[in-house]
């Protein structure tokens, strides 16, 4: 079956880095996705990463990925006050509609 | 650029009564989906339509029909709101294949009291 799971809750002091971290169970995976999302918005995309990638470094962004333990983070380094938010990871399969599946979402509190 | 846009944005129902939301894209996009968000659950997938006239059920559907009639449009409707459909309920859409960018609307706060 598809389950994704996520850490609820990650509190970091500003300029620190964050790392949330992503498992994931279907192997069939072709896409992993990193969504922000805002107080009251919708879901951005931020980053994504091919299932045959291991690193994809964007900016400040840094996405791990490890297959054999089904694993994936997300790395913010420098985190600000404005990347309070809460992430979400989330898995594409080739298949039928390309359907995403979705994590829990962790809540980002960056303080000061 | 007007992507995907919800209407409407809130609103509360009394249990029993039925409404629709609508969700419409101006990307040409073949994929729509239906999401609800709930506390510590993430999004789930409730319907989604890989082209005009398609519909199909996603992880929970139960209470909830959709139609597509027109590409841009996606239609979700409860015929019977029930309190346990009280969410956050967000549309998608996407082009064709696995490798694309999903766009989401800024999402339905419903209330059933």
């Amino acid at each position: 079956g598809e389950d994704v799971e996520q850490s609820l809750f990650l509190s970091v002091r500003e300029g620190d880095s964050s790392v949330i971290n992503c498992t994931y169970t279907d192997s069939s995976s072709t896409y992993l996705y990193w969504y922000k999302q805002e107080p009251g918005a919708g879901l951005q995309l931020l980053t994504y990463i091919f299932s045959n990638m291991d690193m994809k470094q964007d900016q400040r962004l840094t996405v791990l990925l490890n297959k054999k333990d089904k694993h994936l983070s997300l790395r913010i380094a420098d985190t600000q006050t404005g990347d309070s938010a809460i992430y979400f990871c989330a898995e594409r399969y080739t298949g039928t509609a390309s359907k995403l599946t979705f994590g829990t979402g962790t809540r980002l509190q960056v303080t000061l | 650029n007007a992507g995907v846009t919800q209407t409407p944005k809130f609103r509360v129902l009394k249990t029993g009564q039925s409404m629709t939301l609508l969700c419409a894209q101006d990307m040409n996009h073949e994929y729509m989906y239906w999401y609800r968000q709930d506390p510590g659950m993430g999004l789930r997938l409730i319907h989604y339509s890989v082209g005009e006239g398609t519909t199909a059920k996603g992880e929970v559907p139960d209470g909830y029909n959709v139609s597509r009639l027109k590409k841009q449009n996606f239609l979700l409707g409860l015929e019977s709101a029930a309190p346990s459909q009280t969410s956050v309920y967000f549309c998608a859409s996407s082009p064709q294949g696995s490798d694309t960018e999903a766009f989401f609307g800024q999402g339905t706060r419903l209330t059933v009291v």
